[in-house]
């Protein structure tokens, strides 16, 4: 079956940094998604891409859907402490009945 | 207004015994899920159902056994528990249609086997 590799697994960074995770796949996506979980939450969207080599912003957010189709990289900008949480990167195809499958995730730890 | 409710949040139960979590969404989706996220945070989907059928079922032991009575509401019953069944159990929703739609989840039951 299909894998995504996310990395890294874990990223510990200072307030005002910027962050850059990205998630890469043996094979292609038509949709690349990026979701954030809190703790005792479940994971919400960030983004969604649609397109090869489309980027989207949302806020301090900035995600790409990679041309391969088998990649996708997240930014965050100028951190704050609430972006503290796991970043998760899924990928779906059309042919596939809407099944997202999840990258391992990124813990995110920002330290003020 | 929740957009995705599961009941309950918390289940602490004996090995052996059998259990439902019960899953709603009032976004008007065609299509629900059920995920397990283990205690590495592996999120992995176990079953979906899009106007109450059966469309995905992965390598799952059959002591779960979902059931849609509504496209609203996706329950999971789990006969016979076991250790290894300790995990958070996440809802989630989507609007089917030709481009795919990103899942909408709820806040998880987190299971405890005793």
């Amino acid at each position: 079956g299909q894998q995504l590799n996310q990395s890294p697994q874990s990223m510990f960074i200072q307030e005002g940094e910027d962050v850059s995770m990205n998630c890469t796949s043996s094979s292609i996506f038509n949709t690349w998604l990026w979701y954030k979980q809190d703790p005792g939450e479940g994971p919400v969207l960030l983004i969604a891409l649609y397109k090869a080599g489309e980027l989207t912003s949302n806020g301090r957010l900035t995600a790409q859907f990679g041309i391969t189709r088998k990649d996708s990289f997240l930014n965050i900008s100028a951190s704050i402490p609430s972006d503290v949480g796991i970043y998760f990167c899924a990928g779906q195809l059309i042919t596939n009945a809407g099944k997202s499958t999840f990258g391992d995730g990124t813990t995110l730890t920002v330290k003020p | 207004d929740t957009a995705v409710s599961q009941t309950p949040k918390y289940l602490v139960t004996q090995m052996g015994n059998d259990k439902s979590i019960k899953c709603e969404q009032n976004l008007g989706h065609d299509t629900m899920y059920w995920y397990k996220q283990d205690s590495k945070k592996f999120l992995k989907i176990m079953f979906s159902y899009n106007n109450k059928e059966l469309i995905i079922n992965e390598t799952v032991p059959n002591r779960f056994s979902p059931k849609s009575p509504d496209k609203a509401h996706l329950n999971l019953h789990i006969n016979s528990l076991e250790l290894g069944d300790s995990a958070v159990y996440f809802c989630a929703s989507s609007q089917g249609g030709v481009r795919n739609q990103p899942q909408h989840f709820g806040d998880g039951t987190r299971l405890s086997i005793l």
